[in-house]
This record gives C-alpha cells, structure tokens and sequence, in this order.
C-alpha cells in the first residue's frame, strides 16, 4: 500500500494552461504539506494544512492555490502555468509534533513520489 | 538566504568503509534536525533525527552527530553498503515553528565494490 501518494507523477503542459496536482495519504496523519524542488535541487516548502486548515504558506505566488477537502487529501492547483513553475512537486504529510519527557518530539514527513512539472 | 548547507555535492565512497556526510546550519533557532535519503525518481525517505538536547543518535549503521556550538551536524554509515548510494538530504526545523523544514540542497553518495 502506498502511503503518500501523488497523481500524475509526469506532468507537461504549455504556459498559460491552468493544471492539478493531486495528492493522498493513507496513515492517518493530521498534516499535509506542498514541497518544490527546482533545478538547482533545492527542496523549498510552499503549504502546510493541518485538519485541512492551511498552517504555512510561503512566499509562493498566487496561482499557485492548495486544496484540503478532508485531511487525507491535499490538491496542488496552478494557474496560468510559467515557464519558472517547471519543477518536481513533492506532497508530504505527518502526524506532526508531540511532546515527550518535557520536550518537542518530531515526527517525519513522509514524502509522495513527486510529480515532474514541465512547462513549455 | 540559505539556512541549511550541504557543502560537499557529491561524496564516492569503497563499500565497507565509512561514510560520513556533513551539514552546516546559520540559525540558532533550529533544535531538530533531520536526514533524509532520496532515490531518483522517489520522494525522499526519512533516514534518521536529532534533537538538539542531544549530540548523538544511532540507529543500525547510522549514526548523527551534532555540535551545536559549530553549528554543524554529520551523518555517518558505517560499513557503507552499494545500496546506500543515494542523494542524502539534511533538513532542520524550529520549536517555534515546527511543521516547516528547511532542507539543504543534498549530497549525492556512490558507494562502489
């Protein structure tokens, strides 16, 4: 069973064109987030949602809009797609942070394969 | 503005022999810290953590260290295995704001025969 995962894993399109990347995680988690990673590999986090309530939300401009219908999906949604948007979109999610002994434990992110974004 | 670096791009390594992969940070709000391993065309897998009460955690052949005054946390895998050629992510968070990870840009480890 896949635990985070993310369709279309391949994705190209021409500019202009107004596209979905949709993602689904099967572990229960609370939190859901939207990672970027670009050319030069950096791994950059655009959204956070926890119980469908958007936590982060980065310098990422507008077109680019998330949406949580219940907390075990999280949707990409990109408007008029530039020639920059192109890129690998990872979904993660997580059960977020306890604490442990008095102190902040972490829980991972687990990752969606990603889906490669190419914008013609 | 980068707050993770990984400095070393690449990293070739004799199967057997140790690895040890290096990660600087700027923040000093940073407390957790993490590593993850990446396979093409995956999405990263979570590998190992630290939190910054501590200045050391295993798990199997892997280890993390981390020293805070330098701001600067390892992993090492030991013996290295071909199985572990991967690009490796370290990734650090804040208490202050905890669902948001800062990953460093990865070093690509080839552990060859």
């Amino acid at each position: 069973d896949t635990a985070v995962s993310q369709t279309p894993k391949y994705l190209v399109t021409q500019m202009g064109n107004d596209k979905s990347i949709k993602c689904e995680q099967n572990l229960g988690h609370d939190t859901m987030y939207w990672y970027k990673q670009d050319s030069k590999k950096f791994l950059k986090i655009m959204f956070s949602y926890n119980n469908k309530e958007l936590i982060i939300n980065e310098t990422v401009p507008n077109r680019f809009s998330p949406k949580s219908p219940d907390k075990a999906h999280l949707n990409l949604h990109i408007n008029s797609l530039e020639l920059g948007d192109s890129a690998v979109y990872f979904c993660a999610s997580s059960q977020g942070v306890f604490r442990s002994g008095g102190y902040l434990s972490y829980n991972e992110q687990f990752f969606g394969p990603g889906t490669r974004l190419t914008v013609l | 503005d980068q707050q993770v670096k990984q400095n070393s791009p690449s990293l070739s390594v004799q199967e057997g022999r140790i690895s040890i992969l290096n990660c600087d940070y700027t923040n000093s709000m940073f407390d957790y810290f993490l590593w993850y391993k990446k396979y093409p065309a995956e999405g990263p897998t979570f590998l190992i953590s630290i939190s910054s009460i501590k200045d050391k955690n295993e798990d199997g052949r892997f280890t993390v260290f981390l020293n805070k005054s330098a701001k600067h946390l390892s992993l090492h895998i030991v013996p290295s295995q071909p199985g572990d050629s991967a690009v490796y992510f370290c990734a650090a968070s804040s208490s202050y704001n905890t669902d948001k990870l800062i990953f460093g840009t990865g070093t690509r480890l080839q552990v060859f025969p």
